[in-house]
């Protein structure tokens, strides 16, 4: 039982260019979410997904997409990125967002640079 | 909307009690959680605890809510320095997603 896993860990782009994050749970979670930490900042929420096949924006979606085509996975877009997307980015997952328990999981993060 | 804050930074001495802070904005916030974050790792959940209750005590850890100043503290106890992390406080309504704070530096010096 690996949890939640995230690859890369590390990436380094150039500005305009374009990649893919990927996140994977073997808990089977309904509900995926993508985060970006930013120092002083907390956590920001930029997508999430409540089951395969659907997607929903947060609270900071501009320049990124994502997609849940399997249960397990949840991909994040980045189509030209852009020096302002500099962060560490986490997925977690959650059985669902209903009951106190429901607390989400986090993968160990991947941390982009973008020149 | 929604926000959390938090202290930035806290340091200790080993063997001290820290207490961490947080405020939070939502009045239908129903659940309260704190985070730990080591260095190059994710979030992992600590404790949390509901709305309708004003403590909570797990081994080293005292969760304190006052509902009525939406204010929320952590207390670890006698803290050591595996202890040395960001500590995120968050909350969510009943169905909602997490806000989290900015997360609190705790520091263990010897």
């Amino acid at each position: 039982n690996a949890g939640v896993t995230q690859t890369p860990k590390f990436r380094v782009l150039k500005t305009g260019q374009s990649m893919t994050l990927l996140c994977a749970q073997d808990m089977n979670h309904e509900y995926m979410y993508w985060y970006r930490q930013d120092p002083g900042m907390g956590l920001r929420l930029i997508h999430y997904s409540v089951g395969e096949g659907t997607t929903a924006k947060g609270e900071v979606p501009d320049g990124y997409n994502v997609s849940r085509l399997k249960k397990q996975n949840f991909l994040l877009g980045l189509e030209s990125a852009a020096p302002s997307q500099t962060s560490v980015y986490f997925c977690a997952s959650s059985y669902s967002k209903v009951g106190v328990k429901d607390t989400q999981y986090f993968g160990p993060g991947t941390r982009l640079t973008v020149l | 909307g929604e926000d959390v804050e938090q202290s930035l930074f806290l340091s200790v001495r080993e063997g001290d009690s820290s207490v961490i802070n947080c405020t939070y904005t939502d009045s239908s916030s129903t659940y309260l959680y704190w985070y730990k974050q080591e260095p190059g790792a994710g979030l992992q959940l600590l404790t949390y605890i509901f709305s309708n209750m004003d403590m909570k005590q797990d081994q080293r850890l005292t969760v304190l809510l006052n509902k009525k100043d939406k204010h929320l503290s952590l207390r670890i106890a006698d803290t050591q320095t595996g202890d040395s992390a960001i500590y995120f406080c968050a909350e969510r309504g009943y169905g909602q997603n997490f806000v989290f704070g900015p997360g609190t530096r705790l520091s263990v010096l010897p």
